[in-house]
């Protein structure tokens, strides 16, 4: 995949079961967080978003939380699945449609 | 809705060369974004573009540039192209300012 190089963390999940992905941002000025899913050969595809006025926010089967005290944000996958093995990436920006800056990932290997 | 489409999709060139990259953005976004993804610097922010001016500009040399048309769609130009900039570039649209949507990405491999 795109970062190998990175040493990406990685986390292994049994099918079925939920998946926790973290992230640490680093600018407290940001006020828009996005998750992306990229696949192998692919773009970075969208998952969810939250404002920082939020600190919650539901999708299917996804549930994004931030922590704007610690500079936190999470990404839950509920009943994971074998379609939800690739590399997520959390995205911050100050505002909305402007530059995002990217964690670095996380691998998410989903075991049959 | 078609999403944002680049092309091409893979590239090879020789130090030196200068190469152009072209994206189409999702029918009605105005906003296009160029990201560089490589193994050891990740995604990063290259340029935006809305209403064919430039709107927020990263860290990258002035090597690379870029412009946008009327109909929003998009170029980047690297001109003497540099053995480390072999990357994934990535165009990402939205309607103002708001989520962007991600290409497949063109690959550029510099030999």
């Amino acid at each position: 995949g795109e970062n190998v190089g990175l040493h990406l963390p990685t986390l292994s999940v049994q099918e079925g079961d939920n998946s926790i992905i973290n992230c640490a941002y680093s600018n407290s000025a940001s006020d828009y967080f996005i998750w992306y899913k990229q696949e192998s050969g692919k773009g970075p595809q969208f998952i969810i978003d939250i404002r920082s006025n939020m600190d919650k926010r539901q999708g299917q089967r996804v549930t994004v939380l931030l922590n704007k005290t610690v500079k936190h944000l999470s990404l839950q996958i509920a009943a994971t699945q074998p379609g939800d093995s690739a590399v997520y990436f959390c995205a911050e920006t100050v505002s909305p449609g402007g530059k995002l800056i990217f964690g670095q990932g996380t691998e998410l290997s989903v075991k049959p | 809705k078609a999403g944002v489409t680049q092309t091409p999709r893979y590239l090879i060139k020789t130090r030196g060369q200068q190469v152009t990259l072209s994206c189409s953005p999702i029918s009605g976004h105005r906003s296009v974004s160029w990201y560089q993804q490589t193994p050891g610097q990740g995604l990063q922010f290259l340029f935006e573009y809305f209403s064919e001016t430039q709107r927020n500009k990263g860290n990258f040399p002035g090597r690379f540039s870029g412009r946008q048309f009327s109909n929003s769609r998009s170029e980047m130009n690297v001109s003497t192209l540099e053995l480390g900039d072999s990357a994934l570039y990535l165009c990402a649209s939205s309607l103002v300012a708001d989520t962007q949507y991600f290409g497949p990405g063109t690959r550029l491999t510099v030999l």
